[in-house]
């Protein structure tokens, strides 16, 4: 049973233009969110959490946002570059996991940014 | 600069015999994980070490064991590999300090591993 879900296998955008990706989850216990880029024969390298007690971060041209209500976050990329073509992650944990930290992780998102 | 050093890249074994994978790093991160992850799938945890602690996911087959010497090393051992073991195993690291990377984990580069 998934836990985090990432229900858009793919997403193509144009350069420039913003990308939305999109990830519900469904344990009430996660409260730290955090999303991962991973570009093929790589291993995935961190790009933005957010904590439950926030509702937008923001570091450069990537935005999450937490709605906890829906126990819906997304990742905007404005604007999108080529080089941000990959697949996107997003992961969710229980900070106050101690010795039992984990991230549970979604199937992820390839975008594609067209030129 | 590789900080979470996984090795090989690429692993083939044969059905049914055993293979080792590697981990290793420079982060000096007390906490290791093995994550599997197939084509397609989401990333899935097979067990971690908070420092020499074991804890092994429920749901892990006992044909998967891993073995810690040190806090710089990790091993994966697939005793007898089946070809639905064919996957990419990535490693990760997460320190114990808080602070900007609290909370975060740092992955390898994975090794890709397929079975004959």
């Amino acid at each position: 049973d998934q836990q985090v879900k990432q229900n858009s296998p793919s997403l193509s955008v144009q350069e420039g233009r913003i990308s939305i990706l999109n990830c519900d989850y469904t344990n009430s216990m996660f409260d730290y969110f955090l999303w991962y880029k991973k570009y093929p024969a790589e291993g995935p390298t961190f790009l933005i959490s957010i904590s439950s007690i926030k509702d937008k971060n923001e570091d450069g041209r990537f935005t999450v946002f937490l709605n906890k209500s829906a126990k819906h976050l997304s990742l905007h990329i404005v604007p999108s570059q080529p080089g941000d073509s990959a697949v996107y992650f997003c992961a969710a944990s229980a900070v106050g996991g101690g010795s039992n930290y984990k991230l549970t992780f979604g199937k992820g998102t390839l975008l594609t940014v067209n030129p | 600069d590789a900080m979470v050093i996984q090795n090989p890249r690429y692993q083939v074994t044969q059905f049914g015999k055993p293979v080792t994978l590697s981990c290793s790093q420079t982060l000096n991160h007390n906490v290791m994980y093995w994550y599997q992850q197939k084509s397609s799938q989401a990333p899935k945890l097979l067990f971690h070490y908070y420092d020499k602690d074991f804890n092994n996911e429920a749901d892990t087959p006992d044909n998967f064991q891993s073995r810690r010497p040190n806090t710089s090393f990790c091993f994966l051992d697939i005793r007898s590999p089946g070809l639905g073991d064919a996957a990419m195993y990535l490693c990760a690291t997460k320190g114990q300090g808080r602070g900007v990377d609290e909370g975060k984990l740092f992955f390898g580069s994975g090794t890709q591993l397929s079975v004959l």
